[in-house]
C-alpha cells in the first residue's frame, strides 16, 4: 500500500495551461505539503496545511493554489503554466510538523 | 537566508571506507534534525533523526552526531556501499514549524 501517493507521474503541456497535480495519503496525517524541486536539485516548501492554517511560502506565485477536499488529498493546482514552472512537485505529509513521508514525485514539463 | 546548510554539493568515496555527510544550522530553536535520502525518479525517504537532548544516534550502518554548542550534525555511513549512493539532504524542526532542508549533498559510493 502507497502512503503517500501523487498523480500524475508525468506531465507535460503548453504555456498558458491550467493543471491540477494531485495527492492522497493513508497514513492518518494531520498536515500536508506541497514541494518544488528545481533544476539545481533544491527542495523549496511551497504550501504546508493543516485542518487549521494553511502556510504559503511567500515566494510563491499566486498561480499555485492547493486545494484540500478532505485530510486525505491536497491537490496543487497551477494557474497559467510558464516556462519556470517546470521542475518536480513532490507531496509529503506528516504528523504536527514531525517526520514527513514524500510521494514519489511529479515531474512537470512545460512547453 | 539559509537555516540549514549542506556546504558539500557532492561527495566520493570508495566501497568499504566511512562516508561522512555534514551539515550546519543556525537556528537554535531547532531540536529535532533528520536525514532523507534520495534516489532519482523516487522522492526523498527518511534515513535517520536525533532529537536535540541526544549527541548520538545509531541504526546499522548509519549514524548520526550532534554538536549543539556549534550547531553542526554529521551523518556517517560505514561501510559505504555501492546502493548508497544517493542525494542526502539534512532537516531540522523546532516542532512548531515544517521541517526546514538543506540543499542536499550527492554521495558516491565507488565500487
Amino acid at each position: 500500500d502507497t502512503a503517500v501517493s501523487q498523480t500524475p507521474k508525468y506531465l507535460v503541456t503548453q504555456m498558458g495551461n491550467d493543471k491540477s497535480i494531485k495527492c492522497e495519503q493513508n497514513l492518518g496525517h494531520d498536515t500536508m505539503y506541497w514541494y518544488k524541486q528545481d533544476s539545481k536539485k533544491f527542495l523549496k516548501i511551497m504550501f504546508s496545511y493543516n485542518n487549521k492554517e494553511l502556510i504559503i511560502n511567500e515566494t510563491v506565485p499566486n498561480r499555485f493554489s492547493p486545494k484540500s477536499p478532505d485530510k486525505a488529498h491536497l491537490n496543487l493546482h497551477i494557474n497559467s503554466l510558464e516556462l519556470g514552472d517546470s521542475a518536480v512537485y513532490f507531496c509529503a505529509s506528516s504528523h504536527r510538523y514531525n517526520e514527513q513521508f514524500f510521494g514519489p514525485g511529479t515531474r512537470l514539463t512545460v512547453l | 537566508d539559509q537555516q540549514v546548510k549542506q556546504n558539500s554539493p557532492s561527495l566520493s568515496v570508495q566501497e568499504g571506507r566511512i562516508s561522512i555527510l555534514n551539515c550546519d544550522y543556525t537556528n537554535s530553536m531547532f531540536d529535532y534534525f533528520l536525514w532523507y535520502k534520495k534516489y532519482p525518479a523516487e522522492g526523498p525517504t527518511f534515513l535517520i533523526s536525533i532529537s536535540s537532548i541526544k549527541d548520538k544516534n545509531e541504526d546499522g550502518r548509519f549514524t548520526v552526531f550532534l554538536n549543539k554548542s556549534a550547531k553542526h550534525l554529521s551523518l556517517h555511513i560505514v561501510p559505504s556501499q555501492p546502493g548508497d549512493s544517493a542525494v542526502y539532504f539534512c532537516a531540522a524542526s523546532d516542532g512548531n514549524t515544517p521541517l526546514v532542508f538543506g540543499k542536499g549533498t550527492r554521495l558516491s559510493v565507488i565500487a
